[in-house]
């Protein structure tokens, strides 16, 4: 059964870049059809889709992020990654990886809250 | 980008209740909604996909139906465990999208 674990600063500066990992154990991030994502929750509200990224190179964002966000894969370590540039108090949120499958985030993460403050 | 809004925010019933929770979409999806359940400081879990079909593992107590636009989520016999926020999601185009959840709560 695959896992998924996100790990990264828990706080980060104001205009500074957000950088989150997330590990997959228990299946090879390589092959198949899935879409490794991205998705956040700011504090006490609902869910936000970040981005995903498909067979290693190919990524969708979100419109709203897209112009500060890189997500890429590490096949070498089982590995995607999030990097957000020019933070702010408004990016503080659980960020979650996620599996995205036919159509639904089927495996996520237990989430790792990031702080922006100074 | 599609615009998710679900009904009520919040609900409370009492165990053996049935509880339903509504997602409207503001355009029509086909059967690309599915529903999630998030418990407090948990990961959200995938309940039901494509409007109705179980996914697995998922109690028979929860089910789906809805195409189109309106879509609703039950919950036959309501137990203590399923107090939690409940999710609707859209697949149909990017950006995917989640309606503002439904707070369910355990009288």
């Amino acid at each position: 059964q695959v896992q998924l674990q996100e790990s990264g600063p828990g706080l980060v500066k104001p205009s500074q870049t957000l950088s989150l990992t997330c590990t997959v154990s228990g299946g090879s991030i390589s092959g198949g059809a899935y879409y490794w994502s991205w998705i956040r929750q700011h504090p006490g509200k609902g869910l936000e889709w970040i981005g995903y990224i498909y067979d290693s190179e190919n990524t969708y964002y979100s419109p709203s992020l897209k112009s500060r966000l890189t997500i890429s894969v590490d096949t070498s370590k089982n590995q995607f990654s999030l990097k957000l540039s020019s933070v702010t108090a408004a990016d503080t949120a659980v960020y979650y990886c996620g599996r995205y499958e036919g159509g639904v985030f089927d495996t996520w993460g237990q989430g790792t809250l990031v702080t922006v403050s100074s | 980008e599609i615009v998710l809004t679900q009904s009520p925010d919040f609900q409370s019933g009492t165990p053996k209740e049935k509880v339903t929770i509504t997602c409207r979409a503001s355009q029509s999806i086909g059967s690309s909604l599915h529903w999630y359940q998030q418990k407090p400081d948990q990961s959200p879990k995938l309940l039901i996909k494509f409007a109705s079909q179980s996914f697995s593992g998922v109690p028979s107590r929860f089910s789906g139906s809805g195409y189109g636009t309106d879509f609703t989520l039950s919950i036959n016999s309501l137990e203590a465990e399923d107090a939690a926020t409940y999710y609707c999601h859209q697949s149909s185009s990017l950006p995917q999208t989640f309606g503002q959840g439904t707070k369910v709560e355990i009288k």
